[in-house]
C-alpha cells in the first residue's frame, strides 16, 4: 500500500462547477498537509497548506483535513478554465527542516468552457 | 524575485551515456531538493541539501546518481550510466525552511533515455 493515494483522474468539469479533489494516506505521523498545482511542463507550485485536522479557505479554494479518517480534500468553487492543471497532495511528518514531503500521484483536472 | 532556474530544459541521450543537470535556487534559500517525476506519478525525493550538507539521500540510486551543492548555492545532479527507466522530469526545488516545507520548484529537465 502506498503511503499516499490519489485518484489520477482525469477529471473533466464544466466552468463554474465545484470540484472536489481527494487524497487518503496511511501514515498517522503526517501532521502538515499541502496542495500543489502543476501546469503542463511546469514545476508544482504551492496552493495552500493546513496543519492537523480542520478547514482552511483561500479565495475559491478550501482545504479540508480529517485525520481520524486519514483523508484530505481540496474544494475549488466556481472553477475556471485556468484551474486546468494537475493537483498534487503532499504531506509532512513533523515541523521544520529535514522533514521530507511525500507526494500523491496527482489528479489531472480539466475545466471546460 | 527570480525563481528556481534549471538547465537544460530537455535532454535526449542513449542508455549507458552520462548526463548532468544544473540548478540555481532562489537566493537565500538554504534547502535544495532534487526530485524525480516519472510520467503519471508524483515527485519522488532523490536528495535534500541543507546548505552544503546532505540531509536525506535515502532514495538516491547511488550506484549511478550523484549530486553536489557547491558553496551552498548551485547544485548539479549527474546520472552515469543512464538506464531506460531514468526517463523522467528532474525537478529542483528550494525552500527557506520553517515549520512547513514550502517548496518552490523550477520547471524541470525532461530526460529521455533511448
Amino acid at each position: 500500500q502506498k503511503e499516499v493515494e490519489q485518484d489520477p483522474g482525469p477529471l473533466s468539469v464544466p466552468e463554474g462547477a465545484i470540484v472536489s479533489l481527494n487524497c487518503t494516506y496511511s501514515n498517522s505521523a503526517f501532521q502538515y498537509f499541502m496542495w500543489y498545482r502543476q501546469y503542463s511542463r511546469k514545476g508544482p507550485e504551492l496552493l495552500m497548506y493546513t496543519y492537523s485536522s480542520g478547514n482552511k479557505e483561500d479565495g475559491r479554494f478550501t482545504a479540508q483535513v480529517d485525520k481520524s479518517s486519514k483523508y484530505i480534500s481540496l474544494f475549488i468553487r466556481d472553477s475556471q478554465p485556468s484551474d486546468s492543471a494537475t493537483y498534487l497532495c503532499a504531506m509532512q511528518e513533523g515541523a521544520g527542516g529535514g522533514n521530507k514531503l511525500t507526494f500523491g500521484t496527482g489528479t489531472q483536472l480539466k475545466v471546460e468552457l | 524575485e527570480a525563481g528556481v532556474a534549471q538547465s537544460p530544459r530537455y535532454k535526449i541521450i542513449e542508455k549507458r551515456q552520462s548526463v548532468a543537470f544544473w540548478c540555481n535556487p532562489i537566493s537565500g534559500h538554504a534547502t535544495l531538493y532534487w526530485y524525480q517525476q516519472i510520467l503519471g506519478q508524483g515527485p519522488k525525493l532523490l536528495i535534500q541539501f541543507q546548505n552544503n550538507g546532505v540531509v536525506d539521500d535515502s532514495q538516491l540510486p547511488k550506484d549511478r546518481f550523484s549530486a553536489e551543492r557547491l558553496k551552498g548555492v548551485d547544485s548539479t545532479l549527474k546520472i552515469q550510466p543512464a538506464k531506460l527507466e531514468d526517463s523522467a522530469v528532474y525537478l529542483c526545488a528550494s525552500s527557506l525552511g520553517g515549520l512547513v516545507e514550502k517548496l518552490f520548484f523550477g520547471s524541470g529537465t525532461q530526460l529521455s533515455v533511448l
